[in-house]
């Protein structure tokens, strides 16, 4: 079972904007700005999206923003595409040199 | 552009020690740190630890008796070994790359990954 919890699906239509939840606690999450969002097509390397909650790595396209709020870190991908159809993974910083994940969302463009 | 490429046995046995290599292209191994991520069929991710270039450790709590990570700078490749594996070790297995930043090292941010091997621990 993984330390912080996500939706296992999500989906949504062309154009249209989807929020991926990811909920820890207060010893990771909600304690550390070290969230960070993976996408992962599947066969490929996985791409890092967002980190220190709502930075995002040169290469990323503004469509793709990070928040957090309390225990619960978000992940939105507004005006989707087909080619953002992939799983996602949340991580956040847990203290004592430890990190989590979450188990994962797989975003479906409809 | 960085590339980094996983290798080893695809079957390990019981008992017996889990080994595997990253092949680091396109820039030097002497500046980041790189990390060992798995994940195992249909579960989560779990991170495994990291090393410096300098050889300056990390491990997962959870692994640390039976992980070592070491480096070897003049051919820019970096290696696990897992020892005393057992089924629960059967996972995909990534090499990763600690992000930096304007000059801030974030060990636990994976801005590079390699495409992943499957170890299966099977007699």
């Amino acid at each position: 079972q993984s330390a912080l919890t996500q939706p296992p699906s999500a989906s949504g239509s062309p154009g249209q904007s989807v929020t991926i939840s990811c909920t820890g606690t207060s010893s990771d999450v909600g304690g550390y700005n070290s969230v960070s969002w993976y996408q992962h097509h599947p066969g490929k390397a996985p791409k890092l999206m967002i980190y220190e909650v709502f930075k995002r790595p040169s290469g990323v396209p503004d469509r793709f923003s990070g928040s957090k709020s309390g225990n619960t870190a978000s992940l939105t991908v507004s005006g989707l595409q087909a080619g953002d159809e992939a799983d996602y993974y949340c991580s956040s910083y847990a203290g004592s040199n430890s990190l989590v994940f979450g188990g994962g969302t797989k975003l479906t463009v409809l | 552009q960085v590339q980094l490429q996983e290798s080893g046995p695809g079957l390990v046995k019981p008992s017996e020690t889990l080994s595997l290599t990253c092949t680091v292209s396109g820039d030097s191994i002497s500046t980041y740190y790189w990390n060992w991520i798995r994940q195992p069929p249909g579960k989560g991710l779990e991170w495994i630890g990291y090393i410096y270039y300098s050889g300056r450790t990390n491990y997962n709590p959870s692994l640390k008796s039976r992980v070592t990570i070491s480096i070897d700078t003049s051919k820019n490749q970096f290696s696990l070994e897992l020892s005393s594996v057992t089924a629960a070790d059967t996972a995909f297995y990534y090499c990763a790359r600690g992000l930096r930043d304007s000059g801030t090292y974030y060990t636990r941010t994976f801005d590079c990954w390699g495409q992943g091997t499957l170890v299966t621990v099977s007699s």
